[in-house]
């Protein structure tokens, strides 16, 4: 099946800093999805994405789909913002994801 | 709009007993999944439907069943639990397809 990998696996930051995680998959997709875990184990829909840039707010992501990865940037970051970031991908027909093992975000105040 | 409602959010279980993870969703979605995550590791597909009286195994099926009697619901069965099952348990669902899927609040058992 397609594999997944997130990088890096530990970020620490100062709140304030940007950041950048990375999602690369050894596929194609037709879905890809970017999730926050927060701290209570809630999974929160970042971007659906699989191709292009999309933002919200302090929060952006971009899909090179033909080279394979996605990058989510974190502007200005928040100490609410800790948790585990999450790259799904799907490239089957029955919408079946496939996870990455996340990125641990600490932010630090 | 509910979304995906899971329950119930905590069970601790005795190894051998059985037990059902509800899962329902009121966004007339086709597609359904439950999904599994250990501790430090993401989310692995359990069984998933993509309609009413249809299931299929995802990556790790062992020791689970599920049905799909209607649309909204889509019930994960446990028999004979053991410790290899402690875990989160996430159901989730999507329509149609090739969009962003919508995951519950999950449930965290404890098999012991």
């Amino acid at each position: 099946g397609i594999q997944v990998e997130q990088s890096p696996p530990d970020l620490i930051l100062q709140e304030g800093a940007n950041s950048t995680l990375r999602c690369n998959f050894s596929d194609s997709v037709n879905n890809l999805q970017w999730f926050h875990q927060n701290p209570w184990g809630q999974l929160i829909n970042l971007f659906y994405i699989p191709s292009g840039t999309k933002q919200n707010g302090r929060l952006s992501a971009t899909t090179v789909a033909t080279e394979r990865y996605s990058l989510l940037y974190i502007s200005s970051s928040q100490t609410t913002d800790s948790g585990v970031y999450f790259c799904a991908v799907d490239n089957t027909n029955a919408g079946k994801s496939t996870f990455g093992d996340g990125t641990t975000l600490t932010v630090k105040p | 709009n509910a979304g995906v409602t899971q329950t119930p959010k905590f069970r601790i279980l005795k190894i051998g007993q059985s037990m059902t993870l509800q899962c329902t969703q009121d966004m007339n979605h086709n597609y359904m999944y439950w999904y599994r995550q250990d501790p430090g590791m993401g989310l692995k597909l359990i069984y998933y439907s993509v309609g009413a009286g249809i299931t299929d195994k995802g990556e790790v099926p062992n020791g689970y069943n599920v049905s799909r009697s209607t649309t909204e619901d889509f019930p994960l069965r446990l028999e004979l639990a053991a410790p290899s099952q402690t875990s989160v348990y996430f159901c989730a669902s999507s329509y149609p397809l090739n969009t962003e899927a919508f995951f519950g609040q999950g449930t965290r058992l404890t098999v012991v």
